[in-house]
């Protein structure tokens, strides 16, 4: 199984619900990854784990709370997002951190109303 | 830090035609260097990588590049390019022992015409 899953594809939400992304890989990859590409520009990191934890945050903002429940799941909790938010959520996971391929996930596309 | 520059934001072509799109980096650091592939409304594969070794690295549907350490550069290639090759191209880069961080160019459109 060489595939990372991301669910859901698509999510619209407004600026005062709760909502979570997920991504699940079973290729035995120890690091993950989350980043968001807006429209037309290339991906950006945000949140970097290496053995289900935490070890790079990109300056992301508190709305954005990322969790590593097991080697295989990372899940990424949203709240009080801003319409500017809107985006393409990509998870990507590697063996391990360093100059490994990292495979990516289809993505998803959130909107924030 | 580092940086990634492509050129070229939108290449068109025929099909059948050769193709290169081209990629410059900046970094005092040695790093490893990726082409990666996204088609529309789909998350990024990688084409290929350069992590050591041979210089010239090829992929399995006959793009190639080339690192050249002095001019910094990693041009992708392909002799002959499909209709199916239409698709946005990002070259990124990762500096040795950064824990992962990529960083991505901002990516070239090509678009392959029959």
């Amino acid at each position: 199984d060489t595939e990372v899953t991301q669910t859901p594809k698509h999510l619209v939400m407004g600026m005062t619900n709760k909502k979570s992304l997920k991504c699940e890989q079973h290729m035995g990859h120890r690091a993950m990854y989350w980043y968001k590409q807006k429209a037309k520009k290339p991906p950006e990191l945000m949140f970097v784990y290496s053995y289900e934890k935490l070890s790079i945050n990109e300056s992301v903002p508190s709305r954005f709370s990322p969790e590593c429940p097991n080697s295989s799941l990372l899940n990424l909790h949203l709240h009080a997002l801003q319409p500017e938010d809107s985006a393409l959520y990509l998870c990507a996971s590697s063996q391990d951190r360093d100059g490994n391929e990292q495979f990516f996930g289809p993505g998803t596309r959130l909107t924030v109303l | 830090a580092q940086s990634v520059t492509q050129l070229d934001s939108q290449v068109p072509v025929f099909e059948e035609a050769p193709v290169e799109l081209r990629c410059n980096y900046s970094s005092s650091v040695s790093v490893y260097l990726f082409w990666y592939v996204q088609y529309p409304n789909q998350g990024l594969q990688l084409l290929l990588k350069y992590l050591s070794g041979s210089t010239l690295v090829e992929s399995i549907n006959g793009f190639e590049a080339e690192f050249n350490k002095s001019q910094t550069s990693f041009h992708l290639r392909k002799p002959s390019v499909h209709i199916s090759d239409t698709a946005e191209y990002f070259c990124a880069v990762m500096l040795v022992g950064s824990q992962g961080n990529l960083i991505f160019g901002k990516g070239t459109k090509l678009s392959v015409k029959p």
